[in-house]
């Protein structure tokens, strides 16, 4: 398996765009996670995802932030409109349960994401 | 609600050196435990976990860390460090059957210097 995949790996935007990111976990994972990394808060949980339903949405910073599972292989993080202190590095993980899982997290390579 | 501290943000040691990495939780029920890497520029890697069992944990790259329930505690260590081991490291945790999200900690940076 190619492991989470997310795109685009850099993106610089101006003040006000709206800016999309994406993502796909590991086929067969039924968990989808957002995280939001800096150096001011560290790791921040944004949202999850159980079997392409949203649990828990309460870490989505203001309602400029929406972020959607249309199927159990895509998944989109919206920021519209964009602001500088959006600049971040978003990763996206999944996880899979039953079985006898755990639930570590696979984590991609992260969306770098700088706001001018 | 759980946490997890890394009261350290910076280690330093040498390479050969054994190396400890700090992590404190607070849960109620019992913890499922994580460590995970960051090399610059990627994504968190997962190290081991604790579960349930024996308390010393082996993991990836060399890696082990030992559970203390009475301080509840999980420190990630390594009997011989190398300059490659530099990087991030985070402490998860995760509650018992509630949820399967995971509650890092403020990571520490490693360096090893040769």
């Amino acid at each position: 398996d190619a492991g989470v995949i997310q795109s685009p790996r850099h993106e610089v935007t101006e003040m006000g765009q709206e800016v999309t990111l994406r993502c796909k976990p590991i086929s067969g994972h039924d968990y989808l996670f957002w995280y939001r990394q800096t150096m001011m808060r560290g790791l921040e949980l944004l949202i999850y995802f159980n079997n392409n339903v949203p649990i828990d949405d309460s870490g989505m910073p203001e309602d400029r932030f929406s972020a959607k599972m249309p199927n159990a292989s895509f998944s989109t993080l919206k920021i519209q409109p964009s602001e500088p202190r959006d600049s971040a590095v978003y990763f996206c993980a999944s996880s899979e349960t039953g079985g006898g899982s755990t639930g570590e997290l696979f984590f991609g390579e992260g969306s770098r994401l700088t706001v001018l | 609600a759980q946490s997890v501290a890394q009261p350290e943000d910076q280690v330093n040691v040498a390479e050969g050196n054994p190396l400890t990495v700090k992590c404190t939780y607070s849960v109620s029920g019992n913890p499922y435990l994580f460590w995970y890497v960051q090399y610059p520029n990627r994504g968190l890697q997962f190290l081991l976990k604790y579960i349930t069992g024996d308390n010393l944990v082996k993991g990836s790259y060399g890696f082990e860390a030992e559970f203390n329930k009475s301080q509840t505690s999980f420190h990630l260590k390594k009997p011989s460090a190398l300059v490659s081991d530099s990087a991030l490291y985070f402490c998860a945790v995760r509650d018992n059957g509630s949820s399967y999200k995971l509650i890092f900690g403020s990571g520490t940076r490693l360096l090893v210097r040769p």
